[in-house]
């Protein structure tokens, strides 16, 4: 059953501390996406990696680091300099033929 | 950047009217509009989306309209059903490659579907 599996689904951490956000996609998608969801607010761009071994920042990367050493795979970290963390983290891959962008069941993170 | 204005905020409608969402966006370089439905807890998932050089696009019950010179484009959803409910995204990008999925949303419009 191909898709975007994100994990943990629920994840809370102390201040202070760096966490790392799961995604595995099977859908061989070359393209990935991570983006941060705020109660009443849009979805917000973090960073995309368009292939193996390259990541570029989206609109609000500060605090945030990511690696892409398999193309099935594309983790985030939320690093301590994030100052507002608490949020609920989707992982996306992008079909290009189409331009759907599909996404994971997402992880939320809770700072206490 | 590019800013995509969303509104109403919240939209209450009864069972078998047509709801109707705006938005705006502000950069002209925008040219693909994706629409996303995320029920409570749920991933977003895409409903419709239109290219810049289409100006119309329907699929039975959902439609969505671009006027790229006035830079807005609206989702219209005809004879709603209570499973219609959910928060609705509107979205803008350059379009074209990996540009496809770095999207702007909007902030979100919450559809109520009252049987």
């Amino acid at each position: 059953d191909g898709g975007i599996t994100q994990s943990p689904k629920y994840l809370f951490r102390k201040e202070g501390q760096n966490v790392t956000l799961s995604c595995e996609q099977n859908l061989n998608h070359d393209a990935m996406y991570w983006y941060r969801q705020d109660p009443g607010q849009g979805l917000r761009l973090i960073y995309y990696s368009q292939i193996v071994n390259d990541f570029q920042k989206g609109d609000i990367a500060e605090g945030y680091s990511v690696s892409r050493e398999k193309k099935e795979s594309f983790p985030l970290t939320v690093t301590s300099a994030q100052k507002n963390p608490t949020a609920f983290y989707l992982c996306a891959s992008i079909q290009f033929n189409t331009g759907e962008l599909f996404f994971g069941e997402g992880s939320r993170l809770t700072v206490l | 950047g590019e800013n995509v204005e969303q509104h109403p905020s919240t939209l209450s409608v009864q069972e078998g009217d047509s709801a109707v969402i705006k938005c705006t966006y502000s950069d002209s370089a925008s040219n693909y509009f994706p629409w996303y439905k995320q029920e409570l807890g749920k991933r977003p998932q895409l409903i419709i989306d239109i290219r810049s050089n289409v100006g119309e696009k329907k699929d039975q019950r959902i439609a969505v309209t671009l006027n790229k010179t006035a830079k807005h484009f609206s989702l219209h959803i005809t004879e709603t059903q209570p499973e219609d409910s959910a928060v609705y995204f509107c979205a803008a990008s350059m379009g074209g490659g990996t540009s496809y999925g770095k999207l702007t949303f909007g902030q979100g419009t919450i559809l109520t579907v009252h049987p």
